[in-house]
């Protein structure tokens, strides 16, 4: 079991350029989650998704991030145009049940700075 | 809204002594109780989960429970070095995973 892969593992980018986030969940699990985590506000659900399908995007901060999940084995989340404020580390996690119910495995996290 | 509180420490504790850490939370109808452990610079990971009222130990971690009192709390038997960390505690209200809230962390350092 290789475990949630995400990459890059860092992102340095200047403002207003795109952002592409990458995660492969781990083989069998059909939830993937994304999350982000910063001092002040600590871990932050953005999106989730249940057998490839986006249940709930309403922690995404606004219409500048998009999630896609094409198949059981790849999410992306997207960030067009990235501001500084978006910086951060974002973690995508995966488990076998919809519910919350269930531990989540995370990813080493993608840490994102925006200048 | 849906609250998790820890007190984000940091928290010292001598090597070989017990860490206590504690976390309380807003949704009486809350079911399901996760302690996750996060190094710096890495991502958490799950110690612990717990369902129901009381305790639940597994080898130096014993979680406890009470559901009354909306209290969680994760005890380190025999503190280590490694055992420092954030400890995150994550709290499941039902309704689907957005149902899943975390707190912030506690810092924990074990001091040798």
């Amino acid at each position: 079991d290789a475990g949630v892969i995400q990459s890059p593992r860092h992102e340095v980018t200047e403002m207003g350029q795109e952002v592409t986030l990458r995660c492969k969940p781990i083989s069998g699990h059909n939830s993937l989650f994304w999350y982000r985590q910063t001092m002040m506000r600590g871990l932050e659900l953005l999106i989730y998704f249940n057998n490839n399908v986006p249940i709930d995007d309403s922690g995404m901060p606004e219409d500048r991030f998009s999630a896609k999940m094409p198949n059981a084995s790849f999410s992306t989340l997207k960030i067009q145009p990235s501001e500084p404020r978006d910086s951060a580390v974002y973690f995508c996690a995966s488990t076998f049940t919809a519910g919350g119910n269930s531990p989540l495995h995370f990813g080493n996290g993608t840490r994102l700075t925006v200048t | 809204q849906k609250e998790v509180e820890q007190n984000s420490g940091p928290l010292s504790v001598p090597e070989g002594a017990i860490a206590s850490l504690n976390c309380t939370y807003s949704d009486r109808g809350s079911q399901s109780f996760f302690w996750y452990r996060q190094y710096s610079g890495k991502s958490p990971e799950l110690i612990m989960f717990i369902y129901s009222n009381g305790d639940k130990e597994d080898g130096r971690f014993t979680a406890q429970l009470n559901k009354a009192s909306q209290y969680v709390s994760l005890l380190i038997r025999d503190s280590q070095p490694s055992d420092s960390a954030t400890y995150l505690c994550a709290v499941y209200s039902g309704g689907g995973a957005d149902g899943l809230t975390f707190g912030k962390g506690t810092h924990l350092i074990i001091q040798p």
